[in-house]
Formats: C-alpha cells, sequence, structure tokens
C-alpha cells in the first residue's frame, strides 16, 4: 500500500503566482481531507470530499483558495493568487467513511509551501 | 462543540523513563478520540484511537492512552521513552455528530535526552 501521495513535497513560488498541490488517496478510500498547517494556527481543515462530492467546505480560507476531486483518484488544491501568509504545509488525508464517525484519516507527508 | 486541550507544548525526558503527555477534552457527545504523532518534515500517524471498547487502549511503539470520562481525559503514556520517540503529538477528537471532522490540540512536543 503506497499510502496518501502527495505533490510536490516541496513548492516555492512568488505572490500572485498560481499554485497547484495534488493528492492521491489511499485506493478505495471514500472521503478525502485538505488540512494547512501553520505555527500561529496549528492544524486546520480546509476541506472535506466524500465519494468525490465537496461536502463541508467552511474552512477554505477566502476565493483565492479552490480545491477540486475529478475522481476517486485525484485532489488538487488550488491557490490563486498566492500571497505570502499562505505559506504552510499542506496536507491531504483520506479515509473509508462509514457510519463509525471513528473512521481512521490516513496523512499523506505533506506539501511544504513558500510564498515569497 | 468538541474540543481538546493539551496541558503541556514541550515535554523533555531522559532515555528510558516514562513519558505523560496530557490531554483534556470537551465533548457534548460520547467522545471519540485520537493520538497521531509527527515526526520532523513527516505526516501523521495514527498511533492509537479510543473504540469505546476499552477505556485502556494499546496503541504502536508501546504507547498507550487512558480515556477517564470522569476526568474528560485521554493522556497519553509510555513507560521507557526511546530517543526515537522525539516528536510532536497531536491529541484529537472527532465530531461524532457530523463526518468525522478532527478537531486537533494544539500539539506537545516531546524531547528525549540521553
Amino acid at each position: 500500500d503506497a499510502g496518501v501521495i502527495q505533490s510536490p513535497r516541496h513548492e516555492v513560488t512568488e505572490m500572485g503566482q498560481e499554485v497547484t498541490l495534488r493528492c492521491k488517496p489511499i485506493s478505495g478510500h471514500n472521503s478525502l481531507f485538505w488540512y494547512r498547517q501553520t505555527m500561529m494556527r496549528g492544524l486546520e481543515l480546509l476541506i472535506y470530499f466524500n465519494n468525490n462530492v465537496p461536502i463541508d467546505d467552511s474552512g477554505m480560507p477566502e476565493d483565492r483558495f479552490s480545491a477540486k476531486m475529478p475522481n476517486a483518484s485525484f485532489s488538487t488544491l488550488k491557490i490563486q493568487p498566492s500571497e505570502p501568509r499562505d505559506s504552510a504545509v499542506y496536507f491531504c488525508a483520506s479515509s473509508l467513511q462509514g457510519a463509525d464517525a471513528m473512521d481512521t484519516q490516513y496523512f499523506g507527508p505533506g506539501t511544504r509551501l513558500t510564498v515569497l | 462543540a468538541q474540543s481538546v486541550t493539551q496541558l503541556d507544548s514541550h515535554v523533555s525526558v531522559s532515555e528510558g523513563t516514562p513519558v505523560l503527555l496530557r490531554c483534556n477534552y470537551s465533548s457534548s457527545y460520547s467522545p471519540s478520540l485520537f493520538w497521531y504523532v509527527q515526526h520532523p518534515n513527516k505526516g501523521l500517524q495514527l498511533l492509537l484511537k479510543y473504540t469505546s471498547a476499552a477505556t485502556l487502549v494499546k496503541g504502536i511503539n508501546g504507547f498507550e492512552a487512558e480515556f477517564k470520562k470522569s476526568e474528560t481525559s485521554f493522556h497519553l503514556t509510555k513507560p521507557s521513552a526511546h530517543m526515537s520517540d522525539a516528536a510532536e503529538y497531536f491529541c484529537v477528537v472527532s465530531d461524532r455528530g457530523g463526518y468525522n471532522k478532527l478537531i486537533f490540540g494544539a500539539g506537545t512536543r516531546l524531547a528525549v535526552h540521553p
């Protein structure tokens, strides 16, 4: 099992540029989560997909952020235009969501984004 | 609303001595509780989870946690620390009223000295 795969692992870009982060969830999982980790705010949920449909995007900071899940094996998080305050580590996680709210989320290695 | 409070931002122990990382939770429901570990520049790995089947939960790498409803606590322990345990540890509560939304504590950084 390859686990959750994220790319790139590191991204350095300049303010105003578009940034696209990618995630491949664990095969067979039906739920996908994007998180952001910063020193100031800790780990925050940005958006949650179930069966490729966005269910909760209340954590998306503003319209500059968008996320898509075109199929069960791929998701993107896009920031356009990027700003220095978007610098953070972005994690993707997946789980097999059933009726049990204790379904384990498996995290990818993260993408460290630096916006200059 | 669910929340977790990790009582120590930093804990330092000597190798071979016990580890105690403290966590208190607040939940409107019977909570689902987890401990995750994050090693430097790595993703988060599940250490253990409380399933309500037993109050003492055993996890990987010798860690365990005890659910105490009367104290609203879920402290993480290990009898003997190893150098490889140095990492950041997150106590997490799940929003059982919803879709398994995870609410993370602020984290406790564990340092292990020789």
